[in-house]
């Protein structure tokens, strides 16, 4: 059974920085794409980043270039996103998935973790 | 960036309607289009990819359709635990980008 659990969220100033993590396992992580998708509380869906297998590729919106980094750890089955410099508009459950193999769709997600940006 | 435009953004329906949600890309995205259903506090689930394919587990009532800019998610015969946010989602080129959602009531 495939299972991600993300950590890592809480409150934290603006300008600040957190960093998310994500256990995955019941399936070949190393083979995977993998995505942060967040949803700002009462809102829609939002992607932020992918990454492939090999960490060589990694797209991300807009809105959190330059400030966010994703990466993965593949010895110890995990993703992360780096969130420097906050902003109050980054408060939202972060979510991370597994894509399809022909990156057309997003398969399984985790049970999110909540980022609050608030002095 | 593709923009997505989800209609309704909500309706009202009732146990064993048919229901339609469509959803209108900026440009083409030939069909990288995929469908989530998300109930509230909960993750969304994959519904439909590649446009028209059923996700695996997925009841068959649960359909899509279209290609290019035009996409329809189709419920045949909704159901109690159908109530819930529905979105698109292109994955053709980044930024990927998500429709604003459609929320199913019950009548």
């Amino acid at each position: 059974e495939v299972q991600l659990v993300e950590s890592g969220g809480g409150l934290v100033q603006p300008g600040g920085s957190l960093r998310l993590s994500c256990a995955a396992s019941g399936f070949t992580f190393r083979t995977y794409w993998l995505s942060w998708v967040r949803q700002a509380p009462g809102k829609g869906l939002e992607w932020v980043a992918n990454i492939n297998q090999d960490g060589s590729e990694k797209p991300y919106v807009d809105s959190v270039k330059g400030r966010f980094t994703i990466s993965r750890d593949d010895a110890k089955n995990s993703l992360y996103l780096q969130m420097n410099s906050l902003r109050a508009e980054d408060t939202a459950v972060y979510y991370c998935a597994t894509l399809k193999p022909y990156g057309d769709s997003i398969d399984y997600w985790g049970q999110g973790t909540l980022v609050t940006v608030s002095s | 960036d593709i923009q997505m435009t989800q209609s309704p953004s909500s309706l009202s329906a009732s146990v064993g309607d048919r229901v339609t949600i469509t959803c209108r890309a900026s440009q083409s995205v030939r069909t990288y289009l995929s469908w989530y259903q998300q109930e509230p506090g909960k993750a969304p689930k994959l519904l439909i990819y590649a446009a028209s394919s059923l996700q695996s587990g997925v009841p068959s009532r649960f359909s899509g359709s279209g290609s290019g800019t035009d996409f329809t998610l189709t419920i045949s015969s909704l159901q109690p635990g159908d109530f819930a946010t529905y979105y698109c989602l292109q994955a053709y080129s980044a930024p990927w980008t998500f429709g604003q959602g459609t929320k199913v009531e019950i009548k």
